[in-house]
């Protein structure tokens, strides 16, 4: 079966300092993986998606993930934190079978 | 564009009392639609999914309920609520296939 782990469910930076989510998939086929963040009493919004193409993905407000199969990682990054950039962090994984599997979650916030 | 319609955003019930909270998708055809809970602080559980009118898929045995009565169109009803049924329910689609989920705004759910 597939699944996620998010190593950390709460992790702490400065303002300008470099954003590191950690995510690990189990996987017996190239997967498909998903990051979302979570505002307070907001739904989920896509941040990317890693589709077997490259490995490096860009999304939205800066943040970019790395696909790398050695290591079953799909960590999150961001440069610079910034203030608004506090929320809930979720890694997912889609399966062949169409299942979608969710990580537990990290809660990131950004000390000014 | 396809935008998915989720209310109330806001529920306060008594124990005991009904529930039933909808969720719409527009912009797309015979989606797969999702129920989640999200417990205070926690991840997401998957409550319920649907892969077309009246086709529903129960995650974990409860008290709550959900139906498809139309292609777009997904219901999620109590006919009496517990305490533990509080919390942070998410409607979410998907295009059939190896794609992202999309989630609505959430309804927070109180129980009295």
């Amino acid at each position: 079966a597939q699944s996620v782990t998010q190593l950390g469910s709460h992790v702490s930076v400065s303002e300008g300092a470099l954003v590191l989510l950690r995510c690990n998939y189990s996987s017996s086929v190239p997967p498909y993986l998903f990051w979302y963040v979570q505002y307070p009493n907001q739904g989920l919004q896509l941040l990317l998606k890693y589709t077997s193409a490259a490995t490096l993905v860009k999304g939205i407000n800066g943040f970019e993930a790395e696909f790398k199969k050695s290591e079953t990682s799909f960590h999150l990054t961001k440069p610079s934190a910034h203030m608004s950039d506090a929320a809930e962090y979720f890694c997912a994984v889609i399966s062949a079978g169409n299942q979608f599997y969710f990580g537990t979650g990290t809660s990131l916030t950004v000390i000014p | 564009s396809q935008t998915i319609h989720q209310w109330p955003a806001t529920l306060v019930q008594p124990v005991g009392s009904p529930l039933s909270l909808e969720c719409t998708v527009e912009g797309t055809s015979n989606p797969n639609l999702y129920w989640y809970r999200q417990a205070a602080g926690r991840g997401l559980q998957l409550l319920f999914y649907s892969v077309g009118i009246g086709q529903i898929s129960s995650e974990v045995p409860q008290n709550l309920s959900a139906s498809r009565p139309q292609d777009r169109q997904f219901i999620l009803s109590s006919k009496k609520l517990l305490l533990s049924d509080s919390g942070f329910y998410l409607c979410a689609w998907s295009v059939q296939g190896l794609e992202p989920q999309h989630f609505g705004d959430g309804t927070r759910l109180s129980i009295l």
